[in-house]
């Protein structure tokens, strides 16, 4: 089944302590991003990647860190998490031209 | 910057009515695809329909129709014989200019409820 999956799904944190969101697909997409979705603000997309290595800042990158060292693979790292990063997050993937495919979402909640 | 604005924060049916969502977007792209994106309460996102900017026919998938107007860079969302788990918020997305156009700039969403 074609689809794009994260981990964890819910996570409650404190502040300072870094922490990795782990995305996936299996549809070998060039295109693969992150949102974060806060109430009134809709999605604001943080980082992005248009292959492996190739990776650059979205909207509201401060905080965060991708990688993509894999063209299935793109996780998201919060070196040090704050309460403000505390929000709904979003991995997607894409080809060119096509459908953008989400993942299920992953609950962070910094103390 | 980017823009993609959805005019109307929520909106109401009744069920087994037509409702229609409002969309406009700014992209200078010639050809690229356009999307309607549901979040149900699960916040799973989900697709709903997509337009080929390139089409002058509009997209139809069952009940869910677009209304897409090129020169006017409109693109809503008709929704006809309304159910309950129609209940959603609806987010429109467009690519943006000036580049690969890979990345989407979404609005910030309506929602919609379905009154029984």
């Amino acid at each position: 089944e074609a689809q794009v999956t994260q981990n964890p799904r819910y996570l409650i944190t404190v502040t300072g302590k870094k922490l990795t969101v782990t995305c996936s697909q299996n549809m070998n997409h060039e295109y693969m991003s992150w949102y974060r979705q806060d109430p009134g603000l809709g999605l604001r997309q943080i980082y992005y990647s248009m292959n492996v290595e190739v990776t650059d800042k979205g909207d509201v990158p401060e905080g965060y860190k991708v990688s993509r060292k894999e063209k299935r693979n793109f996780p998201l790292i919060l070196e040090s998490p704050s309460p403000n990063q505390t929000s709904l997050y979003f991995c997607a993937s894409r080809k060119l031209q096509d459908t953008q495919y989400f993942g299920p979402g992953t609950r962070l909640t910094v103390l | 910057a980017q823009t993609v604005t959805q005019s109307q924060p929520e909106m109401s049916v009744q069920e087994a009515e037509t409702v229609t969502l409002s969309c406009t977007y700014d992209t200078s792209e010639n050809n690229y695809y356009l999307f309607w994106y549901k979040q149900p309460p699960s916040r799973q996102m989900i697709l709903v329909i997509r337009q080929e900017a390139y089409k002058q026919q509009n997209a139809t998938e069952n009940r869910f129709s677009v209304n897409f107007q090129k020169a006017a860079k409109s693109f809503s969302l008709k929704i006809s014989d309304s159910q309950l788990g129609d209940t959603a918020m609806y987010f429109c997305a467009s690519p943006n200019s000036g580049g690969s156009n890979y990345k989407l700039t979404f609005g910030k969403g309506t929602l919609l409820t379905v009154n029984p």
